[in-house]
């Protein structure tokens, strides 16, 4: 079975970095990614790493150590429009797994 | 930006009744998923399809559900005599490929009374 694991909140000031640790226990691994949810609404697709290493996209990065089996998302420059759920999600052939995602408060 | 599409947005159904969500993926896309969401939980993988078979499915995908490809736009999910517990938001979802990312329609909330 798949199993991960990333903390439940998070809660920063705008203008601050958070950082989202994942770690995760699977068969099949492909690669990890990210998504962030608000209020229920459509996850979003936010980053991939599928090889060891820092991916930086804006404002996000995202790490992975396969050889740890632990992953996490950066969030720069926080914003309150950040302020949503995000999933960690490892990629197998043909699914996502979702871990039970965190949720990230931004306060002025 | 092309994106994925679902119809209905809410459905509310009896316990017992037959409920088909719709989705319309991305359209150079080829892998087909549903998923759903239980409030306040994780998102869970329920069925993947590809060339008008299932890739892959989970174990709450059991004989209620099914999921068809019935022509060259839509997808969809049938859950036959639905269960209180079905109650959740179900999302579609389409990709490129099987080890592409994978882009999310916006959910049907099914509602089972």
């Amino acid at each position: 079975g798949q199993s991960l694991e990333q903390p439940s909140e998070v809660t920063a000031v705008e203008g601050a970095i958070v950082q989202i640790n994942c770690t995760y226990q699977t068969s099949g691994f492909y690669g990890l990614s990210w998504y962030q949810q608000h209020d229920g609404g459509a996850p979003t697709f936010l980053s991939y790493n599928a090889l060891d290493g820092l991916e930086e996209t804006g404002r996000f990065s995202s790490f992975l150590s396969r050889s740890d089996s632990y992953g996490y998302l950066l969030l720069q420059e926080l914003q309150m429009k950040d302020s949503a759920s995000y999933f960690c999600a490892v990629r197998h052939d043909y699914k996502l797994s979702f871990g039970a995602g965190t949720t990230v408060t931004v306060r002025a | 930006e092309p994106e994925v599409t679902q119809t209905p947005s809410h459905q509310v159904t009896q316990m017992g009744q037959e409920v088909i969500l719709r989705c319309v993926p991305i359209s150079n896309h080829l892998y087909f998923y549903w998923y759903r969401q239980i409030l306040g939980q994780k998102v869970e993988f329920l069925v993947s399809f590809y060339n008008n078979e299932i890739s892959e499915k989970s174990e709450i995908f059991d004989d209620q559900f099914s999921v068809e490809r019935p022509d060259g736009s839509n997808f969809t999910l049938k859950i036959r005599s639905t269960k209180l517990e079905d109650s959740a938001m179900y999302f579609c979802a389409s990709s490129e490929d099987a080890l592409y990312e994978q882009y999310f329609g916006p959910g049907t909330r099914l509602t089972v009374t």
